[in-house]
């Protein structure tokens, strides 16, 4: 156990929907990573924040959206949905110092969304 | 482009081999390197990190080198078991003033008995 929880775990919906998945990181970790996994894609960086702020940014869609709120936990919001966004949307959360990646990701077991 | 490549085909080995798995990168000068492992279906776990001055790391069986000329790393288990089969996943963290993991595609390692 990693530590870091998602919900959902499965999610099933159409295309043209909204969906939001939730992410709390381990306790004390202030940062929050999003990836997307899909088949033929690998591990893709969707967007990071730290400490309530977003401090980098991947190829994350303008479909998509993300925050982190003062309690530390994240939600990605994923809009106007295509067959193309099913995908396996892992959170990992980190210690991070200011500026400097100074260790390892801690992994979620994943939201695996389907859009049909 | 930046890119960071890890063998696509699956490799195959024999219980009790050494399996050595490659990360190539080109354009990133990265700070450090990570290795994960990831079963079917469950998120990746962290394994080592590398820095770019460390040019090797070792943890019981796991071995990783980190040649910033080359741009390469080589992540080796001494000693493979079944239950090593897995995929393995190499990222970088692209430079000192950011935080951005990125990951490559990942090897799948099969070891049979």
């Amino acid at each position: 156990d990693s530590g870091v929880t998602q919900t959902p775990k499965h999610l099933i919906t159409a295309t043209g929907q909204r969906v939001t998945l939730r992410c709390s990181p381990r306790s004390g970790d202030l940062s929050v990573y999003w990836y997307q996994q899909s088949l033929d894609q690998g591990l893709q960086f969707l967007i990071q924040y730290y400490n309530g702020e977003e401090r980098a940014k991947g190829n994350i869609l303008e479909r998509f959206s993300a925050q982190q709120f003062p309690d530390l936990h994240s939600e990605l919001n994923l809009s106007s949905l295509e067959l193309g966004d099913s995908a396996l949307y892992f959170c990992a959360s980190s210690v991070t110092s200011r500026g400097q990646n100074t260790g390892e990701l801690f992994f979620g077991e994943g939201s695996r969304l389907t859009v049909l | 482009s930046q890119k960071i490549e890890q063998n696509s085909e699956a490799l195959n080995i024999q219980e009790g081999k050494t399996a050595t798995l490659t990360c190539n990168y080109t354009n990133y000068s990265p700070a450090y390197l990570q290795w994960y492992r990831q079963d079917p279906g469950r998120g990746p776990v962290f394994l080592l990190l590398i820095r770019e001055n460390e040019k090797e790391k070792r943890k019981e069986r796991l071995k990783v080198t980190f040649d910033t000329t080359l741009k390469q790393s080589l992540f080796h288990i001494t000693a493979s078991q079944p239950a090593d089969s897995a995929t393995y996943l190499c990222a970088l963290v692209v430079s000192y003033n950011t935080d951005k993991l990125i990951f490559g595609t990942g090897t799948r390692l099969q070891v049979f008995p």
